[in-house]
């Protein structure tokens, strides 16, 4: 089972408006990761942000790490029709090991 | 400088044959992992390689087995190949420096069987 879930699970918008995608896990985690994957192809890493941080931002990304709720948000400012692709989150757990739990993911379409 | 790469792109097999696959990871890196993505869904870890040495596994059956080289190159062997393995299988490799953080993820090698 996958720990990771996001919502929505598909989200239209149109280009230059920003886009919001939220990510659920269940344990306790060492880092979560967002990574973008365009038409099936391989992920492209987007951003980290370790367990004992609350936010981070990368460009027009801004992530929010909440453990008390288990949550994180992606944030795309100002979106463009390249950013149209699937974003999944993914988390490592804090026992030590080294497996990544990825959720489902959200499918963004960006309208231009 | 070479990123992840995989072969071959695509595959068709049948039920019950085996199948190999191929992962050559970034240059400096030497922990590789390979996950399975069915369609429409994210990415469920299979197992990581690191030194050779399986370091951990996911909730996959023993018919997927893998293997890693002395230059960290490494296979994802699947035997006895059901219906249900139609997936894109990825491998992603990582700096053991950087502990367990951000990988670097192949296009992929799409299989279907028939």
């Amino acid at each position: 089972s996958q720990q990771g879930e996001e919502d929505p699970q598909a989200l239209s918008i149109q280009e230059g408006e920003n886009a919001t995608m939220n990510c659920s896990y269940k344990t306790s985690i060492n880092n979560l990761q967002w990574y973008r994957q365009n038409s099936g192809r391989g992920l492209v890493h987007l951003i980290l942000i370790r367990s004992n941080e609350r936010e981070k931002h990368s460009g027009r990304l801004r992530v929010t790490l909440d453990t008390s709720k288990k949550s994180s948000s992606l944030l795309i400012t100002a979106s463009r029709a390249a950013d149209t692709a699937s974003y999944f989150c993914a988390t490592l757990g804090n026992t030590g090991g080294f497996k990544t739990i990825f959720g489902a993911g959200t499918r963004l379409f960006v309208k231009a | 400088d070479a990123g992840v790469t995989q072969s071959p792109t695509h595959l068709i097999k049948t039920r019950g044959q085996q199948v190999t696959l191929r992962c050559s990871p970034k240059s400096g890196h030497d922990t590789v992992s390979w996950y399975q993505q069915a369609l429409g869904q994210g990415p469920q870890f299979i197992f990581q390689y690191y030194e050779e040495e399986e370091r951990q596994r996911g909730n996959f059956p023993d018919r997927f087995s893998g293997h890693q080289f002395p230059n960290y190159s490494s296979e994802l062997n699947v035997n006895a190949l059901l219906l249900g393995d139609s997936a894109l299988y990825l491998c992603a490799s990582s700096p053991y420096s950087s502990g367990r953080n951000e990988q670097f993820f192949g296009p992929g090698t799409r299989l279907t069987v028939l």
